[in-house]
């Protein structure tokens, strides 16, 4: 049972455009939402996270968007540059103190010029 | 800056082989863990720890063991590799405030099982 389910699978988006990422999680017991960044040949990095107590976050061009009652939330890429080139993970779990992390099937995205 | 270090990039093991993949970090995190990441499938928790010679399962143990008899070290071990552990596979650590939420990746290791 998938507990995460993110969308889309690939995304090309143009430089200086707008990249949207958007995820949805069933599990209401989570409470707690990473995005996760990896390049080819890296391993993940931790990007930006979002608690369900605010409906924004936003830092630099990044910025995270969640909706409590839809259990959706999304990653947007403001600006978007050739280096944001990477794969994206949405990832979900029951708060800080949880040693699990339910990850969504990730987004490739590309940014050409 | 935390630095998770994998022994290996690349592998390619036998089927029935017994396999090791040995993760270091050098920030004296108390958290480590095991993941498995596979095309469209995302990353997958096999095991984690969280103190020296303390180990729990997470989503995907089967055919898979961990030994953490060092801090800095945490090790995966394939019993007898198949074909279906053809995969790549990523070494985490992190703080015990933190655990899984701020975890430091490795560069990952990727096994061919023949």
């Amino acid at each position: 049972q998938q507990q995460v389910k993110q969308s889309p699978q690939s995304l090309i988006v143009q430089k200086g455009g707008i990249s949207i990422i958007n995820c949805a999680y069933e599990n209401t017991a989570f409470d707690y939402f990473p995005w996760y960044q990896q390049f080819p040949g890296k391993g993940p990095a931790l990007l930006i996270a979002i608690r369900p107590d605010v409906s924004e976050k936003k830092e630099g061009r990044f910025t995270i968007s969640f909706n409590k009652s839809a259990k959706q939330f999304s990653l947007h890429i403001m600006d978007s540059q050739p280096g944001d080139s990477a794969t994206y993970f949405c990832a979900a779990s029951t708060g800080a103190g949880s040693y699990q992390l339910t990850f969504g099937k990730g987004t490739k995205l590309s940014v050409i010029p | 800056d935390v630095k998770v270090t994998q022994s290996s990039r690349y592998l390619v093991k036998r089927t029935g082989e017994k396999v090791f993949l040995e993760c270091v970090q050098d920030m004296d995190h108390e958290n480590m863990f095991w993941y498995r990441q596979d095309p469209g499938l995302g990353l997958r928790l096999i095991y984690f720890s969280y103190d020296v010679k303390m180990k729990e399962k997470g989503d995907i143990p089967e055919g898979y063991s961990v030994s953490r008899e060092k801090k800095e070290r945490f090790s995966l071990i394939l019993e007898s590799a198949s074909t279906n552990q053809t995969s790549m596979y990523l070494c985490a650590s992190s703080l015990p405030t933190n655990r899984a939420t701020k975890a430091f990746f490795g560069q990952g290791t990727r096994l061919t099982v023949v």
